[in-house]
């Protein structure tokens, strides 16, 4: 079955780095992801596609900060110099034939 | 630029009906496969059906099969959703979303609109 594991929370201290992680069930490893942000009391913003060899494609206005790393089944956006409109949650999906899931999101708070 | 408005939200009860539109402009829509995501107050994402950009093909989550059906009018650039049999826990936001490439039914999601919220609720 496909899923995608988030932690629920993480923090991290404005200017900081953070990096967060999405797992991918066992035998999807090879999975590509994308990664959302959303903000409170917005809908959801797509930030990149991210693949199995770590490639990954900002989308249109996200600054380069945010960027994606892959190792294994795992799948991470990290964010550098946290600002505190990156306050938010960050969610995971990924897709196979049919079906389309979504890790339970991760709150990220900028201290 | 893409723009995706929802439409169509609103309280209803226990069993009753409602079909959500969602109006698609700055693309061209008959190319791309469409979306409904959805989110429970406090809750996270949670992908509803997705149809692709002929109509031919759709998906559901086992959570609305047989009560919701989706389906679009490409002439309009509309994407609708009509549910049926609502339950408390249909209760949401609801979304719908574009497809980032066109290679599948079910893929990434480049873009999201608003949403509407669905109460459903005696």
């Amino acid at each position: 079955q496909l899923v995608l594991t988030q932690s629920p929370s993480a923090s991290a201290s404005l200017g900081a780095s953070v990096k967060l992680t999405c797992t991918l069930s066992s035998g999807h490893s090879t999975y590509a992801i994308a990664w959302h942000q959303q903000q409170p009391e917005q809908g959801p913003r797509f930030l990149m596609k991210l693949n199995s060899g770590g490639n990954y494609l900002r989308g249109e206005g996200i600054p380069d900060r945010f960027s994606g790393s892959s190792s294994g089944a795992e799948r991470y956006l990290t964010i550098t110099s946290l600002q505190s409109e990156d306050e938010a949650e960050y969610y995971c999906q990924t897709w196979g034939v049919g079906t389309v899931v979504f890790g339970e999101g991760t709150k990220l708070t900028v201290l | 630029e893409v723009h995706l408005v929802e439409s169509g939200g609103g309280l209803v009860k226990p069993g009753g009906s409602l079909r959500l539109s969602c109006a698609a402009s700055g693309f061209s829509f008959n190319a791309y496969s469409m979306n409904w995501v959805r989110q429970a107050p406090g809750k996270g994402l949670e992908w509803v059906s997705s149809i692709s950009s002929s109509g031919t093909s759709i998906y559901y989550a086992d959570s609305v099969k047989g009560r919701f059906t989706v389906s679009r009018d490409n002439a309009k650039n509309s994407l609708n959703l009509q549910m049926n049999s609502l339950r408390v826990d249909d209760s949401a936001v609801y979304y719908c979303a574009r497809d980032g490439d066109q290679t599948s039914v079910t893929t990434w999601f480049l873009h999201w609109g608003q949403g509407t919220l669905v109460t459903v609720s005696s």
